[in-house]
């Protein structure tokens, strides 16, 4: 996990509440990723970031919104939250120049949606 | 959509054994991608196989690939009980625009008794 943090780790909030998920690096890559894991699904990509300001959707992005202001912070804004997405989410990161190589976990941030 | 799918989704054996898993994938990629998450934590990049390749090792991990059959196997020798975990495979597929996406499996849950 070294060189990637994610916060808050833990949040429980209610229906309907905007929530924004921080992932930070210090490895000054090129590409963030935010992933949703859940129980027989996997991890599925939500959205990624290939640079400041460049971002796109992943397999299940509907709900979510991202922004990448600086290289180093991906946040990822669940506008209205709903129970649906309570879920862990893990932020990403990749070096290179086309997003093929490997990738860099965060902790995780268990988020739970009441 | 999932890409690879693992096989089998569990596997418990005894220290000392060896494990298998398997990965199966639907089409062409750049590379696939061996993954472990310990539980609670994010995932940890174990190795990377690109697709001209048909073998490759590190310390007691060593992956194949076929892309004639897409699929591709993780053995895991003299295991220990540390290598419990669950194992996921990736593969990186030209999403366009010379970008690319990798994709995850559901996982195979190791579980390796002392």
């Amino acid at each position: 996990d070294a060189g990637i943090t994610q916060s808050p780790r833990h949040k429980v909030t209610e229906t309907g509440t905007p929530v924004t998920l921080r992932c930070h690096q210090t490895e000054n890559h090129r590409y963030m990723y935010w992933y949703r894991q859940d129980p027989g699904h996997g991890l599925r990509l939500i959205h990624y970031s290939y640079g400041v300001k460049d971002t796109d959707k992943g397999e299940v992005s509907d709900g979510y919104s991202v922004s990448r202001s600086k290289t180093e912070d991906f946040l990822l804004t669940l506008e209205s939250a709903t129970s649906s997405q309570t879920s862990v989410y893990f932020c990403a990161i990749s070096g290179g120049l086309a997003g093929a190589n490997e990738q860099f976990f965060g902790p995780g941030t268990r988020l739970t949606v009441l | 959509s999932q890409q690879g799918e693992e096989d089998p989704q569990a596997l418990s054996i005894q220290e000392g054994e060896n494990a298998t898993m398997n990965c199966s994938y639907k089409t062409s990629i750049n590379n696939l991608q061996w993954y472990r998450q310990n539980s609670g934590r994010g995932l940890v990049h174990l190795i990377l196989i690109r697709s001209n390749e048909r073998e490759k090792h590190s310390g007691r991990l060593r992956v194949t690939l076929d892309t004639s059959k897409k699929s591709s196997s993780l053995l895991i020798t003299a295991s220990r009980a540390a290598d419990t975990a669950s194992y996921f495979c990736a593969t990186v597929t030209n999403s366009g625009a010379g970008s690319y996406q990798l994709t995850f499996g559901k996982g195979t849950k190791l579980s390796v008794i002392p």
